[in-house]
């Protein structure tokens, strides 16, 4: 079984400011991660993923995530943030062995980190 | 990205009735999608695993006879709350897997709020 761990439940962080938010996950086989944003009483909209290939993954809004498997770790980091990111920020990850159809890439998903960006 | 849509986005409802939620994957075919719910401030709980033609695979804990779940085609699934009461309002999130090897990921709809009265 995979497990998610977002460190921080709150970042607070002033405009134009450059941030960093945490995850590590644990499991005993190869995965996929994912990094999802959560505005107030929607959906989630994926920013990015690591499927394979270069560790450096490029999302949209200006995020990216570096997928450490030494130590792993996906964390988003974005060099200046603005008022507009403000929002809810969850890590995900699956298996990145499909081993029957029923295991269908289920996400398991970590705590959320609570992203607010001050004027 | 993939788009996948929810109806009803916000239900009002009194005790003791059902209501039914759609999830459509509006660009490409889904043969299996995924029922949450989410409560506030919370991270999302999988409910539920969807498949095409075939019964739904429920998470430990969640009663399959009151959350029903029909998947009947590669577009639509549906999640019907019989008898709900006001412990059932939540946050219910559908997504949808994109299997294309290019992409294999999950799109998620808008979500969709149940108040029960």
């Amino acid at each position: 079984a995979q497990s998610v761990t977002q460190l921080d439940s709150q970042v607070p962080v002033f405009e134009e400011a450059p941030v960093e938010l945490r995850c590590n996950y644990s499991s005993s086989v190869s995965v996929y991660l994912f990094w999802y944003v959560q505005y107030p009483n929607q959906g989630l909209q994926l920013l990015l993923k690591y499927l394979s290939g270069s560790t450096l993954v490029k999302g949209i809004n200006g995020f990216e995530a570096e997928f450490n498997k030494s130590q792993t770790s996906f964390h988003l980091r974005k060099p200046s943030v603005h008022i507009s990111d403000t929002a809810e920020y969850f890590c995900a990850v699956s298996r990145g062995v499909e081993i029957s159809s029923g295991s269908a890439r289920q996400l398991t998903f970590g705590s959320g980190t609570q992203l607010t960006v001050l004027p | 990205g993939a788009v996948v849509s929810q109806h009803p986005s916000w239900v009002i409802c009194k005790s003791g009735t059902s209501v039914k939620i759609e999830c459509r994957s509006l660009d490409f075919q889904a043969t299996t999608m995924f029922w949450y719910r989410q409560f506030p401030k919370q991270s999302l709980m999988l409910m539920a695993t969807s498949n095409e033609g075939s019964k739904a695979t429920y998470e430990q804990g969640v009663e399959k006879d009151k959350f029903l779940i029909n998947h009947a085609s590669l577009t639509l699934s549906t999640l019907t709350v019989t008898s709900a009461h006001p412990e059932d309002s939540s946050f219910y999130i559908c997504s949808a897997r994109d299997q294309r090897p290019s992409t294999d990921t999950q799109y998620f709809g808008p979500g969709t709020r149940l108040t029960v009265l």
